[in-house]
């Protein structure tokens, strides 16, 4: 089993939209997750980083964590055609920081 | 600004070439990291640095190696490049500290091997 794993979509949804994109996790003990966005032909870049269970807030996005289903969450309310890119979970170990990433989930926002 | 840079965007190479990407950071990080990006398959570990002339394998280090000989340079090696490797490299650093420490990623090399 994948320590992390998420549907690669594609997701299209229409301008304004809240967008809901989820991954799953294999061991409970995990505790430190990011959500990285990767826009086409880039590199990704930090988008929010959380820990073990709650919610985490910045501006448009909500990261969210839900430990007893091993379950991480982004949410994006008002979803803009900028938001439009591929949106990567990552579990976090060791010193070194080492990311293990999702699949990563495609999201089209349309006008 | 900070600014992890790959040497190339875009490269072709024949199979059994030896090939070289290149990675310099310019933010003094202690760690640095080979991804290959694959659709479906996402960002899978190659192999990670957390000082100089110091490696550790990731996840899929089978058909390369590294160097990493000063501390903002980290080299990925091809000793015989294959059409499995065609792929989207990435190279990130981060410095030593909490989990929460971001990573830092290049533009990507899109290695294509005929």
């Amino acid at each position: 089993q994948k320590e992390v794993e998420q549907d690669p979509g594609p997701l299209s949804v229409p301008e304004g939209a809240i967008v809901s994109l989820n991954c799953t996790y294999s061991n409970s003990a995990f505790q430190y997750f990011m959500w990285y966005r990767q826009y086409s032909r880039k590199g990704p870049e930090l988008l929010m980083y959380t820990y073990s269970s709650g919610n985490k807030e910045d501006g448009r996005f909500t990261a969210q964590v839900d430990k007893s289903s091993k379950y991480i969450s982004l949410f994006i309310r008002d979803s803009q055609p900028s938001d439009s890119a591929t949106y990567l979970c990552a579990r976090i170990t060791g010193t070194a920081s080492k990311l293990t990433f999702g699949t990563g989930t495609r999201l089209q926002v349309t006008l | 600004d900070v600014k992890v840079t790959q040497s190339s965007r875009y490269l072709v190479k024949r199979t059994g070439e030896k090939v070289f990407l290149e990675c310099v950071q310019d933010m003094d990080h202690e760690n640095m990291f080979w991804y290959r990006q694959d659709p479906g398959l996402g960002l899978r570990l190659i192999y990670f640095s957390y000082d100089v002339k110091m490696k550790e394998k990731g996840d899929i280090p089978e058909g390369y190696s590294v160097s990493r000989e000063k501390k903002e340079r980290f080299s990925l090696i091809l000793e015989s490049a294959s059409t499995n490797q065609t792929s989207m490299y990435l190279c990130a650093s981060t410095e030593t500290g909490g989990l929460n420490t971001e990573a830092f990623f290049g533009q990507g090399t899109r290695l294509t091997v005929v």
